[in-house]
C-alpha cells in the first residue's frame, strides 16, 4: 500500500512570504507527527496528532506556525511571514492507532528554503 | 529537562570493522526507546523498538541494546550499504519522540 507522502517535495520562497506544507498519512492511521530536521540536526517535534484529541502544539517555536488536520486524514503545516531561519526539511509520519509500540512510518519531507 | 544525545556524530569505519553506536536518554516516563536508519534525501526508516532495560534485538548485522540511562546500537562486520545515518528516539507516557541528533556513518569498502 501507499506509504505517507508530502508535497511539495521542495519549496523555495521569499523571506515574509506564507507557505503551506502537505502530508498525506497512510490511510486509517489516526495518529500524525509533524517535525524539524535543520541540516546535520535530529528530528525537533513540532505537532502531534492524535484522533479528535486536541493536538500538542508544545513544539511549535512561534505562533507563525500552526498545523491542522482535516477529517482526521490530511495534515497542513502551515509557516507565515517565513524567516530564513525557518529552512529546513519538514517531516511528517503517521502511527496507526498512536500507541508507543506503534512504529512511526515517515514521509520523503519537504525541504523548504527561505531566501 | 527531556533530551536524547547521540555519540559520536560521525564515525567512519572499513568494511569488516564493528563498532557501537552510543545514544543517552533523560526523558521522564519512558516508554520507548526508537533506532531508526536515515539515508540522504529520505524520511527515518524504523529499526527497533527497546521498552525496558536489558532489552536486546538483533536484525542482520545490527544489534540494539537498552540501559536505564543509554542504548547501544552494535554494527558488526558492517558492509558499505550500512552507511547512512542513525537516529534514536525516546517516547514519553504521552506518546511525544525525543529525538537524538544522529550519528553519520560511513562505512569504506
Amino acid at each position: 500500500g501507499a506509504g505517507v507522502s508530502q508535497s511539495p517535495s521542495n519549496k523555495v520562497t521569499e523571506k515574509g512570504k506564507d507557505v503551506e506544507l502537505r502530508c498525506d498519512p497512510i490511510s486509517g492511521h489516526t495518529a500524525l507527527y509533524w517535525y524539524r530536521q535543520s541540516l546535520g540536526q535530529g528530528l525537533e517535534f513540532l505537532i502531534y496528532f492524535q484522533g479528535n484529541s486536541a493536538p500538542d502544539k508544545s513544539g511549535l517555536p512561534s505562533d507563525r506556525f500552526s498545523a491542522e488536520r482535516t477529517g482526521g486524514s490530511v495534515s497542513t503545516l502551515t509557516i507565515q511571514r517565513t524567516q530564513q531561519e525557518d529552512s529546513a526539511v519538514y517531516l511528517c509520519a503517521s502511527q496507526a492507532g498512536g500507541r508507543v509500540d506503534e512504529t512511526q512510518y515517515f514521509g520523503p519531507g519537504t525541504r523548504l528554503l527561505v531566501l | 529537562e527531556d533530551q536524547v544525545t547521540q555519540s559520536p556524530e560521525a564515525l567512519r569505519l572499513q568494511e569488516g570493522e564493528s563498532s557501537s553506536l552510543n545514544c543517552s536518554y533523560t526523558v521522564s516516563g519512558l516508554r520507548g526507546l526508537f533506532w531508526y536508519r536515515q539515508d540522504p534525501g529520505k524520511g527515518p526508516e524504523f529499526l527497533f523498538t527497546l521498552y525496558s532495560a536489558g532489552e536486546e534485538k538483533e536484525k542482520e548485522r545490527l544489534k540494539a541494546t537498552l540501559t536505564k540511562k543509554e542504548s547501544f546500537l552494535h554494527i558488526t562486520a558492517p558492509k558499505p550499504e550500512d552507511s547512512a545515518t542513525y537516529l534514536c528516539a525516546a517516547a514519553n507516557n504521552f506518546n511525544k519522540f525525543y529525538f537524538g541528533s544522529g550519528t553519520k556513518l560511513n562505512v569504506k569498502p
